[in-house]
């Protein structure tokens, strides 16, 4: 089983809806996770880190659900630039090194 | 200014050539890393250095040499590549090697092994 799984997607979504990712973790001893956007051939760009408690930062929220091991990002009023994959990381157990989800792939159409 | 930076931007080279890869970071980061990423799989880890001393090698082969000549610099030696060795080479810092800390990549290095 893998770390972290996320469902790949696609997403296609109208621009102006609203979308939802979730990603579960496996290994409970997780202690940090964090969401990266990619666009098609460029880097991971860091979105958020997520928080126990759950954060905002315009129109993107991130919420970590420790009991029941799940991540989550919500995007309102999707745009068109938001077309990317959405990468879901943590950290695994006794490393530090971050562990990949494979991506959710997203794409808002007009 | 969280900018990682990368050269060269594409690499094509023979399978008996030697190449190297630089990243560079003036953000006072003293974790770096690189990242193995090939189409459509998320990247994968190959080696992490803290205060310029390497802290982790997943078990890549010998073929890949890491280098910390101070704490701004990472480089990449490549000897005797394979053709499946073609991929994006992410290099990535953080503030230090802790799980909270966030990693800030650089734009990478598309390389195609011939």
């Amino acid at each position: 089983r893998k770390e972290v799984e996320q469902d790949p997607g696609p997403f296609n979504v109208p621009e102006g809806a609203t979308v939802a990712f979730n990603c579960t973790y496996s290994n409970s001893a997780s202690q940090s996770f964090f969401w990266y956007r990619q666009d098609c051939r460029k880097e991971p760009k860091l979105l958020m880190s997520v928080y126990s408690s759950g954060n905002e930062d315009g129109r993107f929220t991130a919420q970590l659900n420790r009991a029941s091991q799940y991540i989550s990002l919500l995007i309102r009023d999707s745009k068109l630039s938001d077309s990317a994959t959405y990468l879901c990381v943590g950290t695994s157990g006794s490393a530090r090194q971050l562990t990949f989800g494979s991506g959710t792939q997203l794409t808002v159409l007009p | 200014d969280t900018e990682v930076t990368q050269t060269p931007k594409h690499l094509v080279m023979g399978m008996t050539n030697k190449k190297s890869l630089k990243c560079e970071q003036h953000m006072g980061h003293r974790a770096m890393y690189w990242y193995k990423q090939k189409a459509k799989k998320p990247p994968e880890l190959m080696f992490v250095y803290s205060y310029e001393k390497l802290s982790i090698n997943e078990s890549v082969p010998s073929r890949f040499s890491p280098e910390c000549p101070n704490s701004s610099l990472l480089n990449l030696h490549l000897h005797a590549l394979q053709p499946e060795d073609s991929a994006l080479y992410l290099c990535a810092s953080s503030r230090e090697d802790r799980p909270y800390n966030e990693q800030f990549f650089g734009p990478g290095t598309r390389l195609t092994v011939l």
